[in-house]
């Protein structure tokens, strides 16, 4: 069975400062996608991000940045000098590409609600 | 582009009423899945449609079903409602081509309260 978790269900910072959310995830296939979705207050989730699990290498994209360790079953997502706009609750998922996950369907974390303050 | 699209954004209902939540899928998608969302928690499974047929289903009782339609957009049909089915149901559209199921992008959701 997948399983995801996020430790940190809020964190609260001041603008411009670096945060980092943690995902720890739980699965028994070798071939398997990590995401990252962005949900703001209006409800919908945003696609961030998508790793497969052959590909460890980390990604940057502007002030995000992601950190995938398959040694330890995590994948960090760093913000880096947050902005207010940045305030949302983030989702990490993961979706097993093995028979057994029919549908494909994503297990999430909990979510960390991020509070980035002026 | 146009993005994955749900209606309605609110609705009420009573407990044991009948409810249709509807998704039309972004172009170019052929599978639509289901999730549900308590307040404070993280989006469930409930299941895929893909070629008009459920594609895999997560943990949810058979009074949930759904139709997809030969536009690719889809029905969610929750019978006989309970107070714990109030959460936001979010539909995801994606392009399944082989085996898997390419990334899952969302609409707004529907904010289902049962009174």
């Amino acid at each position: 069975a997948q399983k995801v978790t996020q430790a940190q269900t809020e964190i609260s910072v001041v603008e411009k400062e670096d945060v980092t959310l943690d995902c720890v995830y739980e699965t028994r296939d070798t071939t398997y996608y990590l995401f990252w979705y962005k949900q703001p207050p209006s409800g919908e989730l945003v696609f961030l991000i998508r790793r497969n699990s052959f590909d460890e290498q980390n990604e940057i994209s502007g002030r995000y940045s992601w950190n995938f360790q398959k040694s330890t079953s995590s994948f960090n997502f760093t913000i880096t000098a947050s902005q207010v706009v940045d305030s949302a609750v983030y989702f990490c998922a993961l979706s097993e590409a093995g028979p057994n996950n029919a549908g494909n369907m994503l297990t999430f974390g909990g979510g960390t609600r991020l509070m980035v303050k002026p | 582009e146009t993005g994955v699209t749900q209606s309605p954004t609110h609705l009420i209902k009573t407990r044991g009423q009948q409810v249709t939540l509807r998704c039309s899928s972004q172009s170019g998608h052929n599978t639509v899945s289901w999730y549900q969302q308590a307040l404070g928690q993280g989006p469930q499974f409930i299941f895929q449609y893909y070629r008009e047929e459920e594609n895999g289903r997560g943990n949810f009782p058979p009074r949930f079903s759904g139709l997809q339609f030969p536009n690719y957009s889809s029905e969610l049909n929750v019978n006989a409602l309970e107070l714990d089915d109030s959460a936001l149901y979010l539909c995801a559209s994606s392009l399944k081509r082989g085996g898997y199921t390419d990334t899952q992008y969302f609409g707004p959701g529907t904010r289902l309260t049962v009174l």
